[in-house]
This record gives C-alpha cells, structure tokens and sequence, in this order.
C-alpha cells in the first residue's frame, strides 16, 4: 500500500519568512509532484521531479523552489512567502516511466500573514 | 500547453439518480485521462481511468466515454449514493519532453439528496 506523507498538516506563517513543506513517499517511485489546491481553480501543478536533482516546472512556479536530493523526499520552498500563497499544498508521487495513478498526501493547509 | 475545461461546477442529484460530469481537453496527443474523488478533508484518489485507445470503460456504478474527435470525455456515476458526494476532478495526460504531464479540470462538487 503505497504511502504518502506530508510534514505538517496545518502550517501558519508570516510574510516574508522562508517555508519548507516536505513530502516522503514510500514506494520507490520515480516521479513526484507539487500541487496547489484552491476553490474553483483545481488542482494546478507547481513542480515535478521524475528522478533524483531533476526538477521541472509546472504550471504556476512562480515564487516557489523545490528540492530533490533523495529519491523518496521532494521538498517545496515558499523563499519569501506571500499572502496570495495561503492555500492548500498536496504532494504526489507515481511510479514508472508511462502513465498512471498519482498517489496523493493528506496535503498541508498553509495559511500566511 | 493542455488545457482541461470541466462542467458542471456544482452538481445535486436525487439519490438513486445518475449523474454525469463532462470534461474537454485541447491537446489531441493526450493520452490518458483519469478521474479522482476527494471526499471533504481528504486526499484525491483515483476512481477510473481510460487510455486514449479506448472509447468506454466501466467499474460497477461508475463508467467513462472518451471522444477523441470531439476532445471530449465524461463521468457517468448511476444509482447514486450518498457516499458518492464528494468533488470529482477530471485529468489529461500529455508526454511532454520525455515525462507524463497532468492537467487537472477545475473539479465538480456533487451532492447527492438521501
């Protein structure tokens, strides 16, 4: 049973403040991602890994790093967090080269002000 | 880039009834396209996919056609329950550079009445 797990599920913090959100997957899978949830919008995609010190961007990096340095592990970086970055962070991960599910963490509420 | 446009927003059925969520997506080469449910507080999980080699696939109550024509591809739920209520996110995958990339739709907020 893959598993997904996010460092904190409700995180508070101020603006300007540098935020770390991390994400551990334990099924060996390749590729991982960065999604930020909010109403009406869905789910849109920050960033993605398909293998270890890869990174690619998604659809709204903007403001955002991430960091890969362990096949497991893929970590998001608000460098100066902004107001307009309150939202919910999901992260993702799925295995293989082709298409197929991506298993979701229980995602981080993050709220800043 | 893909762009996935998914209607209704908001959808309330009678339980029992059936309810169907419809999806379009720009780019012809994308070749998968699955459906999550996220309940209320929870993570999105994968309920049906189908490939773009396939116009209909089916599991108990939940079925999804594809139209590759029409770029087009729908949810149908039949006898609905009340555990079905949950936001519905549709995806297309496109092979992008090498890697898979997935654009979700905006989600579709079901509610099915006891």
């Amino acid at each position: 049973d893959v598993k997904v797990t996010q460092s904190s599920r409700y995180l508070v913090k101020r603006t300007g403040e540098k935020v770390f959100l991390e994400c551990v997957q334990d099924m060996d899978h390749e590729n991982m991602f960065w999604y930020r949830q909010d109403p009406g919008l869905g789910l849109r995609l920050i960033y993605f890994s398909y293998d270890v010190k890869m990174k690619e961007k998604g659809d709204i990096p903007e403001g955002y790093s991430v960091s890969r340095e362990k096949k497991e592990r893929f970590s998001l970086i608000l460098e100066s967090a902004s107001t307009n970055q309150t939202s919910m962070y999901l992260c993702a991960s799925r295995g293989g080269q082709g298409v197929g599910e991506q298993y979701f963490g229980p995602g981080t509420r993050l709220t800043v002000t | 880039g893909e762009n996935v446009e998914q209607h209704p927003s908001t959808l309330s059925v009678q339980e029992g009834d059936s309810a169907v969520i419809k999806c379009t997506y720009s780019d012809s080469a994308s070749n998968y396209f699955p459906w999550y449910k996220q309940e209320l507080g929870k993570r999105p999980q994968l309920i049906i996919d189908i490939r773009s080699n396939v116009g209909e696939k089916k599991d108990q109550r939940i079925a999804v056609t594809l139209n590759k024509t029409a770029k087009h591809f729908s949810l149908h739920i039949t006898e609905t329950q009340p555990e079905d209520s949950a936001v519905y996110f549709c995806a297309a995958s496109l092979n992008s550079g090498g890697y898979q990339k997935v654009t979700f739709g905006t989600g579709t907020k079901l509610q099915v009445i006891p």
